[in-house]
């Protein structure tokens, strides 16, 4: 299971910190990276970046420059921060578990997602 | 990189059949064989229901179908059923370690 926590309002100009908690599992497994995704109200999904439990991380190249995701393997979560964040910012962030490369095989897709927490961006 | 295009709605009647394309480049959909689809119900997290491009995990229907032509994926639903009515969304490997997300196409089982 994931769980997305963090403040629900952020203020413009300031950085969204998010934090993604994995239950049922190693978060060190293997085969799979760890992402984050946001869907703003009413429109479609956004990939914003993956990382390993090595810490190796990939971002979108549009908001890479505002990104950061890190992981800590001691407590089986990992972490979003978003800075100078605005209006546009504000969207459903969710967590979600990439499944990425197996017994020489690679799969590539998202095969668990967290329930999603909305984060609205207003002073 | 630049969002696949998938129309924004499709629709078809309780036992019909219904196909909803995933336009990308020779860079995403066209050069790798990782295209995933995911359905949204309103207010639910998405869910796999195909990956690398015809692929299902366990546990969702054969109704559900993919396949790949070029630069454009598809997905095809048949028998449509009540319950699936809800937002589709396709996602393309686009090397790198580079994802790029469809629009969505709101599913309306009429």
């Amino acid at each position: 299971q994931l769980q997305e926590s963090g403040p629900g309002l952020v203020k413009p100009s300031e950085t969204l910190s998010l934090t993604c908690s994995v239950s049922g599992g190693s978060i060190s497994t293997s085969p799979y990276y760890w992402g984050w995704i946001r869907q703003p109200p009413g429109k479609g999904l956004e990939w914003i970046g993956n990382i390993y439990y090595s810490g190796i991380t990939y971002y979108n190249p549009s908001l890479k420059s505002r990104v950061t995701i890190s992981v800590d393997t001691s407590k089986s979560q990992f972490s979003l921060k978003l800075n100078s964040v605005t209006a546009a910012d504000t969207a459903v962030y969710y967590c979600a578990r990439y499944y990425y490369y197996d017994s020489g095989t690679y799969y590539r897709y998202f095969d668990y997602w967290g329930q999603g927490t909305l984060v609205t961006v207003s002073s | 990189q630049s969002a696949l295009t998938q129309p924004p709605s499709a629709s078809g009647s309780p036992g019909q059949s219904v196909t909803i394309s995933c336009t990308g480049t020779s860079s995403d959909v066209g050069g790798h064989n990782y295209v995933s689809w995911y359905q949204q119900h309103p207010g639910k997290a998405p869910k796999i229901i195909i990956y690398s491009v015809s692929k299902r995990p366990s546990g969702v229907p054969d109704r559900f179908s993919g396949s790949k032509s070029g630069n454009t994926a598809s997905l095809s639903v048949s028998g449509l059923q009540a319950e699936d009515e809800a937002n589709y969304y396709c996602i393309s490997y686009a090397g790198g370690s580079n994802l790029v997300f469809g629009g969505g196409t709101k599913l309306t089982v009429l």
